[in-house]
């Protein structure tokens, strides 16, 4: 059964870097596509990016100068990078897995994990 | 790239049928049949119970079905049971390999 965790900070200062992992167990991480999305609490969800085993990657446009995405497969990990952050970006971050770049079909979800910006 | 449109909340007697709308434009549900739905309780994880506008994934109940118009998707649940209050959101392809999500519906049965 694939499993995904998040982890990471749950704090950050505003303007500063938030950075989080997924850890993808009990399947490989090779041919697939693994995306970051985010949910400010209470409100919906919304798409950051995705990565491919190959490293290349997609961002939402709305944050794609502020997004790095990157995967390390021989640790099964994959990461997230959302510089100057503000409070906006107060939110929980999920990851997740699908199997073809245009198709919204995000099979497993990690748990999620909470990061608030705050000072 | 604007979020897609649902109804804020829908609400339904148990055994009724609801169905939720997702309505985006010409460059994302109206150009693609690659629209998902997710079902999320609070403080869990999104689940997804369709998938390609009207695929469901196994073990998903047949309850659940998923159909598309024009530019705007639609899901619709029978034979409304407690267990299916929760929050609903659809996903689309937007193109240039970009996703949209909709706002999100919460279900209450009454």
């Amino acid at each position: 059964q694939v499993q995904l965790q998040e982890s990471g900070p749950g704090l950050v200062k505003p303007s500063e870097t938030l950075s989080l992992t997924c850890t993808v167990s009990g399947g490989s991480i090779s041919s697939y596509y693994w995306s970051w999305i985010r949910q400010p609490p209470g409100k919906g969800l919304e798409w950051i990016g995705y990565i491919y085993y190959d490293k290349s990657t997609n961002y939402n446009p709305s944050l794609k100068s502020r997004v790095t995405i990157s995967v390390d497969t021989s640790r099964t990990q994959f990461s997230l990078r959302l510089n100057s952050v503000t409070a906006a970006d107060t939110a929980v971050y999920y990851c997740a897995r699908h199997e073809l770049g245009g198709n919204p079909r995000f099979d497993y979800w990690g748990q999620g994990t909470l990061v608030t910006v705050s000072s | 790239q604007s979020a897609l449109t649902q109804p804020a909340s829908v609400s339904g007697s148990p055994g009724q049928s609801i169905t939720i709308s997702c309505t985006g434009t010409s460059s994302d549900v109206g150009s693609y049949n690659l629209l998902s739905w997710y079902q999320q309780y609070p403080g869990k994880a999104p689940k997804f119970i369709i998938y390609e506008v009207n695929k469901r994934p196994s073990g998903v109940s047949n309850r659940f079905s998923g159909s598309k118009s024009g530019n705007t998707a639609s899901l619709t649940i029978s034979g409304l049971q407690a267990e299916d209050e929760a929050d609903y959101y659809c996903c689309s392809y937007a193109g240039s390999r970009t996703f949209v999500f909709g706002g999100g519906t919460k279900l209450t049965v009454l």
